[in-house]
């Protein structure tokens, strides 16, 4: 069992161009999360998946950011036209359904650490 | 005022020390986590709570729900030990969904030999 899968673990990007940040849930997990690191900062939540639907973005900037999970591949987060703010550790986390409320245990992906130049 | 404070915000200890990491939450929630963040930054979950007491080997987490604390305990401490701990919460006031958490700042724990 592989574990929580991220790629890239590090992607450097130009101001303006388009980051594409890859996570597959461990096996067997169908709930995914995303969340932010800022240098110095605490983590935020982003969003959560399930597949093919978004359950919760409210942690989304309103523009530039997108997720996915399709029914088949990894879950994406996509950011356009990146500026030097975006640049961060992205954490991926699942767990398996069937948790009950408030009850669910994460397993976090190694991370994506994103440099905008 | 953050939602979720940690204290203290640095801490080194020497190999063998009991520890003591405090988290304070001011909204209320239907679950707390404890996370180790490694050198590397990668993350470890290491116990969900919503009462009581848990304990994994050398770490024991308690919660007191009416105080809003929780408390992360490391026996007899380990140079591996170091790391940043985090605490995090599932709020029940805001209605968030699972993963929805509202993250502390973390405890760097540093153990020496």
């Amino acid at each position: 069992n592989a574990g929580v899968m991220q790629n890239p673990r590090h992607l450097v990007r130009r101001r303006g161009q388009e980051a594409r940040l890859r996570c597959s849930p461990m096996k067997g997990h169908s709930h995914v999360y995303w969340y932010r690191q800022l240098p110095e900062e605490g983590l935020k939540f982003m969003v959560y998946l399930q597949k093919e639907n978004i359950i919760d973005e409210s942690g989304m900037p309103k523009e530039r950011f997108s997720a996915e999970f399709p029914k088949e591949g990894p879950s994406i987060l996509r950011i356009q036209q990146v500026v030097r703010g975006d640049s961060a550790a992205y954490f991926c986390a699942s767990s398996p359904p069937g948790q009950r409320s408030g009850a669910n245990v994460l397993t976090f992906g190694a991370g994506s650490r994103l440099t905008v130049l | 005022k953050n939602e979720v404070e940690q204290s203290p915000q640095n801490l080194t200890a020497q190999e063998g020390e009991f520890i003591t990491i405090n988290c304070s939450y001011s909204v209320g929630i239907s679950a707390l986590h404890w996370l180790q963040q490694h050198p590397g930054g990668g993350i470890v979950s290491l116990f969900m709570l919503s009462s009581g007491k848990k304990k994994h080997g050398r770490l024991i987490a308690t919660i007191n729900i009416q105080e809003k604390h929780s408390s992360l305990h490391i026996t007899a401490s380990h140079p591996r030990d170091s790391a940043v701990y985090i605490c995090a919460v599932r709020s029940s006031d805001y209605g968030g969904s699972q993963g929805n958490l509202i993250f502390g700042k973390g405890t760097k724990l540093s153990v020496k030999p």
